[in-house]
């Protein structure tokens, strides 16, 4: 069964440097999504991309993530100078089709822990 | 905005027992609403969702869901637990209209006691 998967599973980092998240998205799919959980809070939407563009972004999102497809199958989330805050549970998703109630399949998620 | 509540971070039950987990949703235009969930160091995994269709929606492992629009809930019920639903489970919608970003709820933490 298709499925998406995510790396590195736990990337520790030291506060102010750059990160890239990785993840596969199922291949037939087209709209894609990372999600994050601070440890203790609810799962939160940062950003969804489709046809090589930003569709929609949360008030996390700002100008130090970025995210990008950078060659038909990877889909990664750069957070440029991490911050404490950063620490938290990322998710990638993928689904077939978008606001139609299509699910979203999710990766197992990569821990990132900024020191 | 659209927010989504469940009742309790923490539920316990016996094995054998009926499973309630109780949530609820703000909105004004019936969202499309779904349960996942998670078990330890995995992703989300589809329960069940409910999509404007039939108002009590079967999903996976014997879970159902129902819609109640004059409740603004979509409580998940399972008549009888067993030890392997231990795991986080979150409700969450998708507003019509706004794409597919996926707004959740707190989240459940299910255990299930022998």
């Amino acid at each position: 069964e298709p499925e998406v998967t995510q790396t590195p599973s736990h990337q520790v980092t030291q506060m102010g440097q750059e990160v890239i998240l990785r993840c596969v998205p199922i291949s037939n799919h087209l709209y894609f999504y990372w999600y994050r959980q601070i440890l203790g809070q609810k799962v939160e939407f940062l950003v969804s991309f489709y046809n090589n563009e930003i569709s929609e972004k949360s008030e996390i999102f700002d100008d130090q993530f970025s995210v990008e497809r950078p060659d038909g199958s990877n889909f990664t989330l750069k957070i440029r100078s991490t911050k404490l805050e950063d620490s938290a549970m990322y998710f990638c998703a993928s689904s077939l089709n978008s606001g139609t109630g299509d699910e979203q399949f999710f990766g197992p998620g990569t821990r990132l822990t900024v020191l | 905005a659209q927010s989504v509540t469940q009742l309790g971070s923490h539920v316990s039950v016996s094995e054998g027992a009926l499973v309630l987990l109780r949530c609820n949703y703000s909105s004004s235009v019936p969202p499309y609403l779904f349960w996942y969930v998670q078990y330890p160091n995995q992703g989300l995994q589809l329960l069940l969702k409910y999509t404007s269709a039939a108002t009590l929606v079967k999903g996976i492992n014997g879970f159902e869901a129902e819609f109640k629009k004059s409740e603004t809930s979509f409580h998940l019920t399972k008549p009888s637990a067993h030890m392997s639903d231990a795991a986080e489970y979150f409700c969450a919608v998708t507003p019509n209209n706004q794409g597919g970003k996926l707004i959740f709820g707190q989240g459940t933490e299910l255990s299930v006691k022998p």
